[in-house]
């Protein structure tokens, strides 16, 4: 069974572009979440969606940051304008319950000159 | 300050060496508590799941947790290069599902 991916795996952009990263849950997980890690911090909680909705989003830090999961399925998460500060790995994870284990992808390596 | 503090290492330990990782928490509300391994340009990977205070044993993990004292460690017995990582611990209150808050992980290297 596959697990989560992420797609890209890095990505460069200037400043002031658009990203959008992917990820596709494991197959049947309903909660899907995103978690960044900014260099030399903690990894931290973004979003956590139920299906398509947004059950928390407490964690986005601006709104520069849209995310979405049309359809319940793949999520993207979209960063416009990108700035500097916005660098970090992005990761994803899903679970078949809200507390069940957690899997996480490998992460979407985000640079922004 | 920060909700969870963790000692970034890195730790070197020889082949075989008792591992002891430890985390420090403020938030009284935290009652989950997880240890995660995460090798170079992966993800996190779940090792040991704690509920509130006591002791979880698997294989040569053991996780303790001290909620009085509001410290949770990590023991990795008869360590391998393997276990070269970087270890994560995470938590997460009642209710908060995964929504996790981590630390900012200990790298570890066992050498031969």
């Amino acid at each position: 069974e596959a697990g989560v991916t992420q797609f890209p795996s890095h990505s460069v952009i200037e400043k002031g572009q658009t990203v959008t990263l992917r990820c596709d849950p494991i197959s049947g997980h309903d909660n899907l979440y995103w978690y960044r890690r900014v260099m030399g911090k903690e990894i931290k909680f973004l979003l956590h969606f139920v299906k398509e909705s947004k059950q928390d989003e407490s964690g986005m830090p601006n709104n520069r940051f849209l995310a979405e999961r049309t359809g319940g399925t793949y999520s993207t998460l979209k960063v416009q304008p990108a700035e500097l500060e916005d660098s970090g790995v992005y990761f994803c994870a899903s679970s078949q319950v809200t507390t069940g284990e957690l899997f996480f992808g490998e992460g979407s390596r985000l640079t922004v000159l | 300050q920060k909700e969870v503090e963790q000692d970034p290492g890195p730790l070197s330990v020889p082949e075989g060496a008792i591992v002891s990782l430890n985390c420090t928490y403020s938030n009284s509300a935290f009652q989950y508590f997880m240890w995660y391994r995460q090798y170079s340009r992966k993800g996190p990977e779940l090792l040991m799941y704690t509920y509130s205070s006591g002791n979880k044993e698997d294989g040569r993990f053991t996780a303790q947790v001290d909620k009085s004292s509001k410290y949770i460690s990590l023991f990795i017995r008869d360590s391998q290069p393997s276990d070269s990582a970087t270890y994560l611990c995470a938590m997460s209150a009642t209710g908060g599902g995964n929504k996790l808050t981590f630390g900012t992980g200990t790298q570890l290297k066992v050498e031969l």
